[in-house]
């Protein structure tokens, strides 16, 4: 099984609509998640992180469920902007002097007109 | 502008012909990373510095090298390319904390092609 795990898509949505996005994991002992946004061949950014009791910021609402090692990814009212991709990162702890993380391989989503 | 720099951006070789691909950062960071990405296999980790003179694996470090001799710069060196090499490169940095994860800054990338 992969560290992180993400339906690699493309989801494709009107404008306006709603979509989601889910993330497994497989280390329980996890300690912090995030979202980062890469657009078509440029670098990634830092979208959100996620925290146990979830957030929102704006139209973007982040979640996590322990208990299933996944965390999601809502989007409402999808405007053409927020086509990308959505990479879930997760931070697996100390590992041999470092923090490892792990990036998903990400889900595209296209946003139609 | 706090930024992460690369260059090149675009890079076209020839198998076994050495090069170096630069970064660099201005935002004082202790932690600086090189990734490569591939389709369907994300990024993927190939050193890291926590540090001046501290660099370490991660998890594809075979045939490239780094050097950490100032805090600001990560230079990557592959010192004879092959064609399974031809990816896209990034580099990041971050400010370091033992307690928890720091948001990475990414350079642009660099696109390398190995003939």
């Amino acid at each position: 099984r992969k560290e992180v795990e993400q339906d690699p898509g493309p989801f494709n949505v009107p404008e306006g609509a709603t979509v989601a996005f889910n993330c497994t994991y497989s280390n329980s002992a996890s300690q912090s998640f995030f979202w980062y946004r890469q657009d078509c061949r440029k670098e990634p950014k830092l979208l959100m992180s996620v925290y146990s009791s979830g957030n929102e910021d704006g139209r973007f609402t982040a979640q996590l469920n322990r208990a299933s090692q996944y965390i999601s990814l809502l989007i409402r009212d999808s405007k053409l902007s927020d086509s990308a991709t959505y990479l879930c990162v997760v931070n697996q702890g100390w590992s041999g002097g470092y923090q490892k993380v792990t990036f998903g391989t990400g889900t595209k989503l296209q946003v139609i007109p | 502008e706090a930024q992460v720099t690369q260059n090149p951006r675009y890079l076209i070789t020839v198998t076994g012909k050495k090069l170096t691909v630069t970064c660099s950062q201005n935002m004082n960071h202790e932690y600086m990373s090189w990734y490569r990405q591939d389709p369907g296999l994300g990024l993927r980790q190939i050193y890291y510095s926590m540090n001046v003179e501290v660099t370490d694996k991660g998890d594809v470090p075979e045939g490239y090298k780094v050097s950490r001799k100032e805090k600001r710069n990560f230079p990557l060196i592959l010192e004879s390319p092959s064609p399974n090499q031809t990816s896209l490169y990034f580099c990041a940095s971050s400010a370091f904390s033992s307690s928890s994860y720091n948001e990475q800054f990414f350079g642009p990338g660099t696109r390398l092609t190995v003939l």
